[in-house]
């Protein structure tokens, strides 16, 4: 009950198009779903985060997509960049707890 | 920058040795979360400490501690080392009320 299910595992996106990465999780009790970003080498970096009271929320070209209902939710990247390319990770957390990672995927955005 | 600092940045040893990884989290940042990263079982919660003390513990074998000291660094130590502890160790911390863990840039411990 504690997993969150990620997929893809991997991605390839033209330049200009529209990334999306689905996460799917069962315990209820989550509260709060960040998404990390991270680069080969480096530490997870914080992209952008959503609670449960809102169903959408947009930074820049980053959007995150929230199904209460269906416990579902999703990042949306649109007008891909080849800087994009990274590891997107998303996660679940109960309070101000542990982070329990969805198993990545690997986003590739072809010039 | 996350202004999460981890010490080493890179560590081979070998098996049965014991090491030590260090954190200095963010400033003001009272707590503080140590995670595996492997190839096998992605990114995985182990230990996180508030203000000194242990608040919650994760899939943190009983051969790997870890502590916070009164200037707030932690660390982590890891005893008896098997080959599968070859892995990435993260730091991240967090405001006493806050939800965003930043991450540090991560120890790379390789056990031969």
């Amino acid at each position: 009950q504690q997993q969150v299910k990620q997929s893809p595992q991997s991605l390839i996106v033209q330049k200009g198009g529209i990334s999306i990465i689905n996460c799917a999780y069962e315990n209820t009790a989550f509260d709060y779903f960040p998404w990390y970003q991270q680069f080969p080498g480096k530490g997870p970096a914080l992209l952008i985060a959503i609670r449960p009271d809102v169903s959408e929320k947009k930074e820049g070209r980053f959007t995150i997509s929230f199904n209460k209902s269906a416990k579902q939710f999703s990042l949306h990247i649109m007008d891909s960049q080849p800087g994009d390319s990274a590891t997107y990770f998303c996660a679940a957390s109960t309070g101000f707890q542990k982070l329990v990672f969805g198993t990545g995927t690997r986003l590739l955005v072809s010039p | 920058d996350s202004g999460v600092t981890q010490t080493p940045k890179h560590l081979i040893t070998a098996t049965g040795q014991r090491v030590t990884l260090r954190c200095s989290p963010r400033s003001g940042d009272l707590s503080v979360y140590w995670y595996q990263q492997s190839l096998d079982q992605g990114l995985q919660f182990l230990i996180q400490y508030y203000n000194g003390e242990e608040r919650a513990k994760g899939n943190i074998l009983e051969r790997f501690s870890a502590q916070q000291f009164p200037d707030l660094h932690s660390e982590l130590n890891l005893s008896s080392l098997e080959l599968g502890d070859s892995a990435l160790y993260f730091c991240a911390s967090s405001v006493v009320q806050g939800e965003t863990q930043y991450f540090g840039p991560g120890t790379r411990l390789l056990v031969l």
